[in-house]
């Protein structure tokens, strides 16, 4: 059974920085590109950032460039998403999601909530 | 970036009802489309990928239909189970990834 299970999530102030974790059971993690996506508060989906099988090849939204990193252990079957410069905006439930290979979203974490307030 | 708009925003309806959801592009995404129902407090669950093709475990009463830049998701004989918020998704021009705002289908 595929398993998903996110963690690190958190309230934490605008500047901060918070490391959010993702770990994976029951497939192949070392061959899956891996995603986060990211919910508001009462809002809809925005993808957050990507990752290749190897790690190689990184991608993220233009809201969080430059202030985020996804990176990946594959020998712990552990994926991360670095958050730093934490703003208000960056608030809300993250989900780790894995792609088919028609590149859907088939398999999400239950989300880990963060908060960025003062 | 690729726009995603769902219409309607919301909808009302009742058990044993047919269903249609549409979702369009602002550019063809040829049948790069993805639909996911999500229930309030949990992840979303995907049911169509590829615009057409159902994932597995996923009800037949659920389809989906469409190419280029209109596409809808059609529940046929809506059971209780099936009032949810739903998304479209396009995986054609990535990144990134762009959702529509989401459909909210309500017990009538």
């Amino acid at each position: 059974e595929v398993q998903l299970v996110e963690s690190g999530g958190g309230l934490d102030q605008p500047g901060g920085s918070l490391r959010l974790s993702c770990a994976a059971s029951g497939f192949t993690f070392s061959n899956s590109w891996m995603h986060w996506v990211r919910q508001g508060p009462g809002k809809g989906l925005i993808w957050v950032s990507r990752i290749n099988s190897d790690g190689g090849i990184t991608n993220y939204a233009d809201s969080v460039k430059g202030r985020f990193t996804i990176s990946r252990d594959n020998a712990e079957n552990t994926l991360y998403l670095q958050m730093n410069s934490l703003r208000a905006e960056d608030t809300g439930v993250y989900y780790c999601v894995r792609v088919n290979a028609a590149d859907a979203f088939d398999f999400w974490g239950q989300g880990t909530m963060v908060t960025v307030s003062s | 970036d690729i726009q995603m708009t769902q219409s309607p925003s919301s909808l009302s309806a009742s058990v044993g009802d047919r269903v249609t959801i549409t979702c369009r592009a602002s550019q063809s995404i040829r049948t790069y489309l993805n639909w996911y129902q999500q229930k309030p407090g949990k992840a979303p669950k995907l049911l169509i990928y590829a615009a057409s093709s159902l994932q597995g475990g996923v009800p037949s009463r659920f389809s989906g239909s469409g190419s280029g830049t209109d596409f809808t998701l059609t529940i046929n004989s809506l059971q209780p189970e099936d009032f949810a918020t739903y998304y479209c998704q396009q995986s054609y021009t990535t990144p990134p990834y762009t959702f529509g705002q989401g459909t909210k289908l309500e017990i009538k």
